[in-house]
């Protein structure tokens, strides 16, 4: 049973535009969240968290929402630009463990 | 930043071999490293869980035996597919933690056998 899920495997979106990625959890004990860019035979890099006590966190283009009542987490990107074409996982921490969901593959159009 | 080497990054080979993977957290000290197996178009599924000096934590499913983790150093963890099966055939990555940052993944290897 998955504990998390990205139910979008793929998402397209003009140059410019916001890019939203989404993902949906089941675990309450989930404390850190996470979202990592992955590109074509290479691992996932880092790119934003998220602890349990906020709702919100921004870096530069990125930011990502918690709604914890919805067991949801968002990644915003704006503006969007070709090069943040990637897989987008997102993941979230129960102790120290980490659950991924399966990713969607986001691809942004010039 | 952080760095994570994982070698080699591709292997084909016989069934019947015996593969190492090695995972090194090149500008940290890594308390604690994790393996991923990661079949198409599906999700990272951690396979276990390394501490340095300890026995590996394995996820239910993954045969101990078959996946031999050794975690020699804080900076070192290697995975052992013995005797391998085309069934091992995936891509594997390998992930290190240390305290108070994210997770940073190798760049995986990918496991061939024919």
């Amino acid at each position: 049973d998955q504990q998390v899920k990205q139910n979008s495997p793929s998402l397209s979106v003009q140059e410019g535009r916001i890019s939203i990625l989404n993902c949906d959890y089941t675990n309450s004990m989930f404390d850190y969240f996470l979202w990592y860019k992955k590109y074509p035979a290479e691992g996932p890099t880092f790119l934003i968290s998220i602890s349990s006590i906020k709702d919100k966190n921004e870096d530069g283009r990125f930011t990502v929402f918690l709604n914890k009542s919805a067991k949801h987490l968002s990644l915003h990107i704006v503006p969007s630009q070709p090069g943040d074409s990637a897989v987008y996982f997102c993941a979230a921490r129960d102790f120290n463990k980490f659950y991924f969901g399966s990713g969607t593959k986001l691809n942004v159009k010039p | 930043g952080a760095v994570v080497s994982q070698h080699p990054s591709w292997v084909i080979c016989k069934s019947g071999t015996s593969v190492k993977i090695e995972c090194r957290s090149l500008d940290f000290q890594a308390t604690t490293m994790f393996w991923y197996r990661q079949f198409p178009k599906q999700s990272l599924m951690l396979m276990a869980t390394s501490n340095e000096g300890s026995k590996a934590t394995y996820e239910q499913g993954v045969e101990k035996d078959k996946f031999l983790i050794n975690h020699a150093s804080l900076t070192l963890s290697t995975l052992t597919v013995t005797s391998a099966h085309p069934e091992d055939s995936s891509f594997y990555i390998c992930s290190a933690l240390s305290s108070n940052q994210p997770q940073h993944f190798g760049d995986g290897t990918r496991l061939s056998i024919l």
